[in-house]
């Protein structure tokens, strides 16, 4: 079974521009995460989806962030503009639902320079 | 105060060693707790869910004391390749009435030949 995709793995930007993530869950998990992690830090909860629907989204820098999951399976995550700050390890997780394991994919590395 | 506080080491031992971990958590309805580990430059991954009553798997053993609120990892016979970061997770509810999975910063975990 495939577990949960992300692309790009990499991805440098010159500040001010946008950049988008992507992800696809394991199947069948309804829950999807975005979190943020940086060096030597646990990854942050961005924002968490139940479906469609983002139940919690009190982390997301909502000037800059926005996220969507349209049908309730994959997912983008997208920076409009990009800084510096911003460079980090963008990690997606899913699961079953909320009280189980959640799984991670292999994370986006954004470089902003 | 951070709702999930772990020392973040590094515990350099060598191999062969018990290493023990304690990871707190300052919400006392937290409904569920995990384990992930995770390598460097690699997403996290669990290693195993914590239960009330404790569980182990092999060389790792996992416990919850719910009164003090803190959960603990313990490796025994430490082998070279346990050495990765250890996030103690927390499932509690968060501002917004829902619930999330709160990480941990880590604890770094060095074993040496």
């Amino acid at each position: 079974e495939a577990g949960v995709v992300q692309s790009p793995r990499y991805k440098i930007i010159e500040k001010k521009q946008p950049v988008a993530f992507w992800c696809n869950p394991i199947s069948g998990h309804n829950t999807l995460y975005w979190y943020l992690q940086n060096l030597g830090q646990g990854p942050e909860l961005l924002i968490r989806y139940e479906n469609e629907e983002a139940v919690d989204d009190s982390q997301l820098p909502k000037d800059r962030f926005s996220a969507e999951r349209l049908k309730g399976v994959d997912s983008t995550l997208k920076i409009q503009p990009a800084e510096l700050g911003d460079s980090a390890v963008y990690l997606c997780a899913s699961s079953g639902n909320t009280n189980t394991e959640a799984f991670f994919g292999q994370g986006t590395r954004l470089t902003v320079v | 105060r951070k709702e999930v506080e772990q020392d973040p080491g590094p515990f350099n031992v060598p191999e062969g060693a018990t290493v023990a971990f304690n990871c707190t958590y300052s919400n006392s309805a937290s409904q569920s707790f995990f384990w992930y580990r995770q390598d460097c430059r690699k997403e996290p991954k669990l290693l195993m869910s914590v239960y009330s009553s404790g569980n182990e798997d092999g060389r790792f053993t996992a416990q919850l004391n719910r009164a003090s609120q803190y959960i603990s990892l313990l490796i025994r016979d430490s082998k070279l390749s346990d050495s990765a970061t250890y996030l103690c997770v927390v499932n509690a509810r968060g501002f917004s009435g829902t619930y999330k999975y709160i990480f941990g910063t880590g604890t770094r975990l060095k074993v040496l030949a």
